[in-house]
C-alpha cells in the first residue's frame, strides 16, 4: 500500500507570501493529523481531521494557518501570509481509529 | 493534557555497546505509549508500541521498552547498538484522538 505522500518536499518563500503544502494519507484512513518540528525542538500537533471534519484545532498557532481536507481524502494546510516563525518541517501523519500513526517524510519550509 | 519529556537530546556510543533513551510522561488519562525513529533524511517510523498487556514490547530490529506506570516511564533499550541506529528517535504519547511527541533524542553511534 502507499504510504503517506507531501508535497512538495521543500518550500522557501520570501515573509509575506502564501504556501499551499499538501497531504495525501494512506487510502482508508479517517484519522489525518499535521504536526510542526521547528529548529530541533518538539514535534508540536497542529491539528486533526475526522474524515473531513476537524476533530482538534488547538494547536493551530494563529489565524494566518488554514487547513481543509476536502471529501475526506487529502488535506491542505495554508499559511497566509507567512512569517519568519513559521519555518520548519510540516508533518502529516494518518491513521485508523486506536491505531498508531504513519507519518509522511515532512515538508521543509524556510521563510526568509 | 499529556506531556512528554526525553531526558537527553543527545546519546553518542559506541558500536556494540548497550544504550537506554530516556521518556517519562505525564497524562490524567490511559494512554498508549510508541517510539518512533526518524532516520536522516526519511520521515517517522513506528518503531514499537505499547496498547496494552505485557509492559515490555519489542521491535524486529533489537530494540525494546518497558512501561512502567508507577514511574511514568518507557525507556528505550538496545542492548547493542549498530552503525545503521544512528537516528534520531521520539518517544509519543497518545490519550484520546491527540498524539503528544517529546523533543527527541538523536543517538549517535561510533565506531
Amino acid at each position: 500500500e502507499a504510504g503517506v505522500t507531501q508535497f512538495p518536499s521543500h518550500s522557501v518563500i520570501e515573509k509575506g507570501q502564501t504556501v499551499t503544502l499538501r497531504c495525501d494519507p494512506i487510502s482508508g484512513h479517517d484519522n489525518l493529523y499535521w504536526y510542526r518540528r521547528v529548529m530541533g525542538k518538539e514535534i508540536k500537533f497542529l491539528l486533526h481531521f475526522v474524515k473531513e471534519s476537524k476533530q482538534d484545532e488547538s494547536g493551530m498557532p494563529n489565524n494566518r494557518f488554514l487547513a481543509e481536507r476536502t471529501g475526506g481524502t487529502y488535506s491542505t494546510l495554508k499559511v497566509q501570509p507567512a512569517e519568519l516563525e513559521d519555518s520548519g518541517v510540516y508533518f502529516c501523519a494518518s491513521s485508523q481509529t486506536n491505531s498508531p500513526l504513519h507519518f509522511g517524510n515532512g515538508t521543509r519550509l524556510t521563510v526568509t | 493534557a499529556q506531556s512528554v519529556t526525553q531526558l537527553d537530546s543527545q546519546v553518542p556510543v559506541f558500536e556494540e555497546a548497550p544504550v537506554e533513551l530516556r521518556c517519562n510522561y505525564s497524562s490524567s488519562v490511559s494512554v498508549y505509549l510508541f517510539w518512533y525513529v526518524q532516520y536522516p533524511n526519511q520521515g517517522l517510523q513506528l518503531l514499537l508500541k505499547y496498547l496494552s498487556g505485557s509492559t515490555l514490547v519489542k521491535s524486529i530490529n533489537g530494540f525494546e521498552a518497558e512501561f512502567n506506570k508507577s514511574q511514568t516511564s518507557f525507556h528505550l533499550r538496545k542492548p547493542s547498538v549498530h552503525i545503521s541506529d544512528t537516528a534520531e528517535y521520539f518517544c509519543a504519547v497518545t490519550g484520546g484522538f491527540k498524539t503528544i511527541f517529546g523533543a527527541g533524542t538523536r543517538l549517535f553511534v561510533k565506531a
